[in-house]
């Protein structure tokens, strides 16, 4: 049974430029949730998508967008990238109890 | 505005002996919190929980304690195993309820010497 699966692993940008990360859930979840970790710090919370609409959003300004499709991927995006936008963004999925299961995440490098 | 704080950013620990990691917050509305651990180049694993209405909880050689009163809950690992050097992270959230976001701590670097 596949888990979180997220591509692509690395990825490096330059300012300026719009990204986008995917994400594919672990079988029979339903919500994904995204996170960004910089170096040295604690998962932040971005955004959670349920029945293809975003639910919650944390403190992220609206340059960080996101979609789920019907078989409940998603994808992040980022628009005008700043240096400050390098980090690990994390995808989780869960379903109906508290099984956040995290995928190895993509690591985002802006030069 | 960190409502969730590691204050500990790392450990270093004999294999054998006990492991704790603290942490704290400042949220009154949270009412379950979690563990997780985090190996380089992998996403964090699910450790451990505990619920506001418990104290303590218990799962092989994880233990969790919660003072309420004190918003603080520590992490106890014993015995230590140097499979165990890892990241760990703590989390909060407001409601065990599914998709409930998470809020983490900074996390604390835990080295277990052979």
């Amino acid at each position: 049974d596949a888990g979180v699966t997220q591509s692509p692993t690395h990825l490096i940008k330059t300012r300026g430029q719009q990204v986008t990360l995917r994400c594919s859930p672990k079988s029979g979840h339903d919500t994904v949730s995204w996170y960004q970790q910089a170096l040295g710090q604690g998962p932040q919370f971005i955004f959670q998508y349920y029945e293809e609409e975003e639910r919650q959003r944390g403190n992220f300004p609206d340059r960080f967008s996101g979609h789920q499709f019907p078989n409940y991927s998603s994808e992040l995006n980022v628009n005008a990238l700043l240096l400050g936008d390098s980090a690990l963004y994390l995808c989780a999925s869960d379903r109906a109890d508290y099984g956040y299961t995290f995928g190895s995440g993509t690591r985002l490098t802006v030069v | 505005d960190q409502q969730v704080k590691q204050n500990s950013p790392s450990l270093s620990v004999q294999e054998g002996r006990i492991s704790i990691l603290n942490c704290d917050y400042t949220n009154s509305m949270f009412d379950y919190f979690l563990w997780y651990k985090k190996y380089p180049a992998e996403g964090p694993t699910f450790l451990i929980s505990i619920s506001s209405i418990k104290d303590k909880n218990e799962d092989g050689r994880f233990t969790v304690f919660l003072n309420k009163s004190a918003k603080h809950l520590s992490l106890h690992i014993v015995p230590s195993q140097p499979g165990d050097s890892a990241v760990y992270f703590c989390a909060a959230s407001v409601d065990k309820a599914a998709g409930n976001k998470l809020t983490f701590g900074g996390g604390t670097r835990v080295l277990v010497k052979p």
